[in-house]
């Protein structure tokens, strides 16, 4: 079975500051995910990284997978109250009999205050 | 708006209880998948149809549950003799044989009393 630890799974900080999400796993995956998810809401695609080693921004956040395909990790800059919500990581096994679904981590979930 | 619509958006049903829910995704979504989130964690795949087949299940559907999907459009998730274990957020997604996004629905969040 293939898991996903999300760490920190709470964090609350100060409008302004800058946070790190970490998603780390035992098992190599074909390609990981970031969703962002509001209360009530399904979880929204926010970057998929595929190769070892790639960074990819948008706008003031900063995803990163690791050389070996293991972990990922979210990087927010100058956090604002409207990056609240909650972070899942997950990852994608493609081929074979997997069928593309989705391993999530447990998500960590973001407070910003003005 | 992801386009995919999941019916109803909240249902509270007594334990011992049968519910089903219903997930319309897009005309071009091939794949859908039923995914189960409990509070404070992140969601845990269900089932898997690609097109009217449904070629994945996990061990977490257990015989209380059964999906279809019988003309590879819409697609429905059952809950036979409910328990309060079974109270959760169900999501629904949707995506393309050719890329692995998948459009998430605004789910069904089931209280079983």
């Amino acid at each position: 079975t293939q898991l996903l630890e999300q760490s920190p799974q709470f964090l609350s900080i100060q409008e302004g500051e800058n946070l790190t999400v970490y998603c780390n796993s035992s098992s190599v995956f074909s390609s990981l995910q970031w969703y962002r998810q509001e209360p009530g809401e399904g979880p929204v695609l926010l970057v998929t990284v595929v190769t070892g080693g790639e960074v990819k921004k948008l706008k003031r956040l900063t995803f990163q997978f690791g050389d070996a395909r293991k972990d990922s990790s979210l990087h927010i800059t100058a956090a604002q109250p409207g990056d609240t919500g909650l972070y899942l990581c997950a990852g994608i096994n493609a081929g074979g009999t997997s069928y593309g679904k989705l391993t999530f981590g447990q998500g960590t979930i973001l407070t910003v205050h003005p | 708006d992801t386009g995919v619509s999941q019916d109803p958006r909240h249902k509270i049903t007594k334990r011992g209880q049968n519910v089903t829910f219903r997930c319309d995704p897009i005309s071009e979504h091939n794949r859908l998948y039923w995914y189960r989130q409990t509070l404070g964690q992140g969601p845990e795949f269900l089932t898997y149809f690609q097109n009217e087949a449904q070629l994945e299940k996990s061990r977490l559907l257990s015989d209380r549950f059964s999906a279809e999907r019988p003309k590879g459009s819409f697609s429905t998730l059952e809950i036979q003799r409910t328990e309060q274990g079974d109270s959760a957020m169900y999501l629904c997604a949707g995506g393309g044989l050719s890329t692995d996004t998948q459009y998430f629905g605004p789910g069904t969040r089931l209280t079983v009393l």
